[in-house]
């Protein structure tokens, strides 16, 4: 079974809202989380890298005032999208790293901002 | 910085047809690297990976060998399936604990009856 899991699965937003992804690590304790963005037939793009207990590490392009990232705990790590766009649309997928440094994805996040 | 280069898609292939998706890799060091596939509408699974040159990752009919002196892990499978049109993402890793993946653009894969 998945031992990396996402909520909302899927999510419909109003334009100007805000929404809120959690990622969360089942089985194990994670101090790193990693989130990813996909636009439609594109890549997985690194938005930015969530370490427990502290700042997020944004990769460089990504509005850090736009994608809010907390990782309060070990087991869990939330990306919120504020003031949501429609260009905001897209695939979010988290990855969580074990204390044997193996990565596992989550299921992902379908984010549609109307 | 590391990076991974794929061929470009889509790729449309009949029942049963041989598949090649080239990928190589520019990286520091020794990564590990891995082959995901995602299935239309789906999240990201891991379909296999190898974490030191000349492994041979393999798992449902695919297989990829990390081929260090050309920088690469091609993925193919002898007879592919309907079942198996999808976008495949090739990927990399670096050895330190704060190295990310890194994907690859992705190839789009058709297979028809």
């Amino acid at each position: 079974g998945a031992v990396v899991s996402q909520h909302p699965s899927r999510v419909i937003c109003k334009s100007g809202t805000s929404v809120k992804i959690e990622c969360r690590s089942l089985d194990f304790q994670a101090t790193t989380m990693f989130w990813y963005r996909q636009f439609p037939k594109q890549s997985l793009m690194l938005m930015a890298t969530s370490n427990e207990g502290s700042k997020a590490t944004y990769e460089q392009g990504v509005e850090k005032d736009k994608f809010l990232i907390n990782h309060a705990s070990l087991t869990l790590s939330t990306l919120t999208v504020t003031s949501a766009h429609p260009e905001d649309s897209s695939f979010y997928i988290c990855s969580a790293r074990d204390s044997s440094n193996t990565i596992y994805f989550g299921e992902g996040s379908w984010l549609t901002v109307v | 910085g590391n990076s991974v280069t794929q061929m470009e898609g889509p790729v449309t292939l009949s029942e049963e047809a041989f598949l090649t998706i080239n990928c190589t890799y520019t990286a520091t060091g020794y990564p590990s690297l891995f082959w995901y596939v995602q299935y239309p509408g789906e999240g990201l699974q891991l379909l296999l990976k190898a974490t030191k040159a000349d492994d041979k990752g393999s798992n449902k009919g695919f297989e990829a060998t990390y081929r260090k002196e050309t920088t690469s892990f091609h993925l193919e499978k002898g007879s592919v399936q309907v079942s198996d049109s999808a976008v495949y993402f090739c990927a990399l890793r670096g050895r330190t604990s704060y190295d990310k993946v890194i994907f690859g653009p992705g190839t789009s894969l058709s297979v028809i009856p």
